[in-house]
C-alpha cells in the first residue's frame, strides 16, 4: 500500500526567504504525485501534479516540486515566500489500484510566514 | 456547477444523534471521495464512489458511518449515533475517472458533536 511521510509539521520562514517542504512516499510503480495547499477556512487546493516525463513540475502560485524517484521523493519549493503563502501543505500519492483512483494524504505541514 | 459544493458547511450536533452531510460534485466528474480531517490531522480517507461500481468502503471507521450516492450525482454521508471522536472536517472531493487529473475538493462539512 502506498503511503506518504511529511517530515515536517509546522515550519517557519521570513518572508521573501526561500522554502523547501518535504514529501516522501512509499508505492511500488511510478506514482502519480500531487501538493494542495488548504488556506484557513478553505478546502484544499491543488497547486501542482506529477504523473511522467520531466522530473520538475510547475504549479500554481509560483510553486514547484521535483521528483527524484532514486530518494522517493517529491519536493515542494518556492524561490520567495509571500505572506499570503501561510497555510498548510498536502502531499499526496495516487495510483490505480484495485479500489480505485484513491489518494493517500501526508498529515500535513503547517508553514508560517514571518514578516 | 462550477465546484463542489458541500452542505451544511458548519453543523453542531448533540452525542447520539444522526448527521446527514451533502456533497454535490462538479457535473461530469465519475469518482467522488469522502475524507476526515480531524484538528491538526492529515486527510483520513473514508469512502470512494466510481460511477456505478461498488464503492470502495475500506476507510469508513466503524458501522455507524454510511454513504449512498446515486449515479454520477449528489452523495450523502450518514453519521448514526455521533460520538465526540466524530468531531472533524468532513470533505468532500470529485475527479474524473483517471486518477492524473486530481481531486477537486470542496470546502468540507465542519461537524461539531458536543
Amino acid at each position: 500500500a502506498q503511503s506518504v511521510t511529511q517530515p515536517d509539521i509546522h515550519i517557519t520562514v521570513s518572508e521573501g526567504a526561500s522554502l523547501e517542504l518535504r514529501c516522501n512516499y512509499s508505492y511500488g510503480a511510478t506514482p502519480y504525485l500531487f501538493w494542495y495547499v488548504q488556506s484557513p477556512g478553505q478546502g484544499l487546493q491543488l497547486l501542482l501534479k506529477y504523473f511522467s516525463g520531466d522530473t520538475l513540475v510547475q504549479g500554481i502560485k509560483g510553486f514547484e516540486a521535483e521528483f527524484k524517484r532514486s530518494q522517493s521523493s517529491f519536493n515542494l519549493r518556492k524561490p520567495s515566500v509571500h505572506w499570503s503563502d501561510a497555510a498548510e501543505y498536502f502531499c499526496a500519492v495516487g495510483a490505480l489500484t484495485g479500489g480505485g483512483n484513491k489518494l493517500t494524504f501526508g498529515t500535513g505541514t503547517q508553514l508560517k510566514v514571518e514578516l | 456547477g462550477a465546484g463542489v459544493s458541500q452542505s451544511p458547511s458548519n453543523k453542531v450536533t448533540e452525542k447520539g444523534k444522526d448527521v446527514e452531510l451533502r456533497c454535490d460534485p462538479i457535473s461530469g466528474h465519475t469518482a467522488l471521495y469522502w475524507y476526515r480531517q480531524r484538528l491538526g490531522q492529515g486527510l483520513e480517507f473514508l469512502i470512494y464512489f466510481q460511477g456505478n461500481s461498488a464503492p470502495d468502503k475500506s476507510g469508513l471507521p466503524s458501522d455507524r458511518f454510511s454513504a449512498e450516492r446515486t449515479g454520477e450525482s449528489v452523495s450523502t454521508l450518514t453519521i448514526q449515533r455521533t460520538q465526540q471522536e466524530d468531531s472533524a472536517v468532513y470533505l468532500c472531493a470529485s475527479s474524473r475517472q483517471e486518477s492524473n487529473y486530481g481531486y477537486t475538493f470542496g470546502s468540507g462539512t465542519r461537524l461539531t458533536v458536543v
